[in-house]
């Protein structure tokens, strides 16, 4: 596709549930980023790929949360024991390189409600 | 930890009226963003700063850059109704001197433009 699809846009789950959220990237870009967005706020970071690897996980906030990129392309960002602080919408990215001055392109999102 | 802030956060002006907004941020970088989010949508890149003293232009919005006062701008001309958003500043996060496009970004600025 021409950009970011992350599927599915909205998910509403049971406190305690495991998800799973999909995000495919621009083709060709190497570089793949997950960012959590709370109502009023700006993203926050979460973690990033360059290739099939989790370069920096340093933003997942607990061992709930796994993310993976087996094949280098597809990512999925997944929760465990789902909590209602959960609630938000998970924004996927892609840049072609990841280095300096390379935009990273947004996907729609993914709202997760937590109840 | 590198911080972000804009302000204002909220910014109601008529049309025609000129107006800038102000992203301050706490660490060293040469590298910003700004982009621009519509309500339930994604993020959209506008501007990307590399370089001290940078400034680039796109219709109405005017950007620029200086690293040395860890500040940015984003200046509104002439303002119409279509650029009522939401303006989030981004700053490059470095980790041991290489950079790979992780973003902190401030809390946004939610601009409403009357008739």
């Amino acid at each position: 596709g021409a950009g970011v699809s992350q599927t599915p846009s909205n998910k509403v789950t049971e406190k305690g549930k495991y998800v799973e959220l999909r995000c495919d990237p621009i083709s060709g870009h190497t570089a793949l980023y997950w960012y959590r967005q709370s109502l009023g706020q700006g993203p926050e970071f979460l973690i990033y790929f360059q290739g099939t690897g989790a370069a920096d996980d340093s933003g997942l906030p607990n061992d709930r949360f796994f993310a993976v990129r087996p094949e280098g392309s597809v990512s999925t960002l997944k929760i465990q024991r789902t909590e209602r602080g959960d609630s938000a919408v998970y924004l996927c990215a892609s840049s072609s390189t990841g280095q300096v001055g390379t935009e990273a392109f947004f996907g729609q999102g993914t709202r997760l409600t937590v109840v | 930890e590198l911080k972000v802030e804009q302000n204002p956060l909220f910014l109601s002006m008529q049309e025609g009226k000129n107006y800038t907004i102000y992203c301050n941020y706490s660490t060293t970088s040469d590298r910003l963003y700004w982009y621009r989010q519509d309500p339930g949508k994604s993020l959209e890149s506008l501007f990307v700063l590399l370089s001290n003293g940078a400034v680039k232009q796109e219709g109405r919005l005017m950007a620029s850059l200086d690293t040395k006062a860890r500040l940015s701008t984003l200046h509104i001309t002439a303002a119409v109704h279509d650029l009522s958003a939401t303006y989030f500043c981004a700053v490059d996060r470095r980790a041991g001197g290489t950079s790979y496009g992780k973003l902190t970004f401030g809390q946004g600025t939610i601009l409403t433009v009357h008739p």
